[in-house]
């Protein structure tokens, strides 16, 4: 079936380091990816999202990029901090604005001081 | 802005018993999912609605799950009976109708069965 996976389950890097988190699909037809943060105890929280149409974009400290002949997706966050420390998700959308977020396993990143 | 509340944030009950989640979206948005997480794994879709219309609840174990949002707004899901492979975050999101496909999550309901 479609799924969204994620290569590593976790991700270990040194404060002030740049962490690279990736992410491959399954479904040629998606057209929006979105990425979440999730700190413990808390909802998942909007990060960045790209859309089909593009293959960067950039938000403060963080990059998304979408490479569609491969199906991959990846999270680059810049000079990480411990307050980035948290479990993160891709997740596909493939039915325009009536379909449904598919989520990931997501990934561990842990911070080191 | 207030974001998404839930309520309760956590609940312990044995199994067999009946439990309720409650669900305020962000106002003005007209779509509402609830969804289930497990340990160590993302969200997965149980409902979503349209205002109030459930638009999408195939993944919805229907035997025993049932969703409300009577009047479009606030939103109720509820397990009965409850099993020990229920005990799950139950999260609950909203997202303005059009524009942007961004979910607004809440900080969730942590449900333990035994």
């Amino acid at each position: 079936g479609e799924s969204v996976g994620l290569h590593l389950p976790t991700l270990s890097v040194q404060e002030g380091d740049n962490s690279i988190i990736n992410c491959a699909y399954s479904n040629s037809a998606s057209d929006y990816f979105i990425w979440y943060k999730q700190e413990s105890g808390k909802g998942p929280q909007f990060i960045i999202d790209i859309r089909s149409n593009m293959d960067k974009r950039q938000g403060q400290r963080v990059t998304v990029l979408l490479n569609k002949t491969v199906k991959h997706l990846s999270l680059q966050i810049a000079a990480t901090q411990p307050g980035d420390s948290a479990v993160y998700f891709c997740a596909e959308n493939y039915g325009g604005s009536q379909g449904n977020l598919i989520f990931g396993k997501g990934t561990k990143l842990s911070v080191k001081p | 802005e207030a974001g998404v509340v839930q309520s309760p944030r956590y609940k312990i009950i044995e199994k067999k018993q009946p439990v309720a989640f409650w669900c305020n979206p962000i106002s003005g948005h007209n779509t509402l999912y609830w969804y289930r997480q497990n340990l160590g794994q993302g969200p997965e879709l149980l409902i979503r609605y349209e205002n109030e219309e459930a638009v999408d609840d195939s993944q919805l174990p229907k035997d025993r799950f049932s969703a409300e949002r009577l009047k479009g707004v606030d939103s109720t899901l509820k397990i009965q009976p409850a099993e020990l492979g229920d005990s799950a975050v139950y999260l609950c999101a909203s997202k303005p109708s059009g524009g942007s496909d961004e979910q607004f999550f809440g900080p969730g309901t942590r449900l333990t069965v035994l």
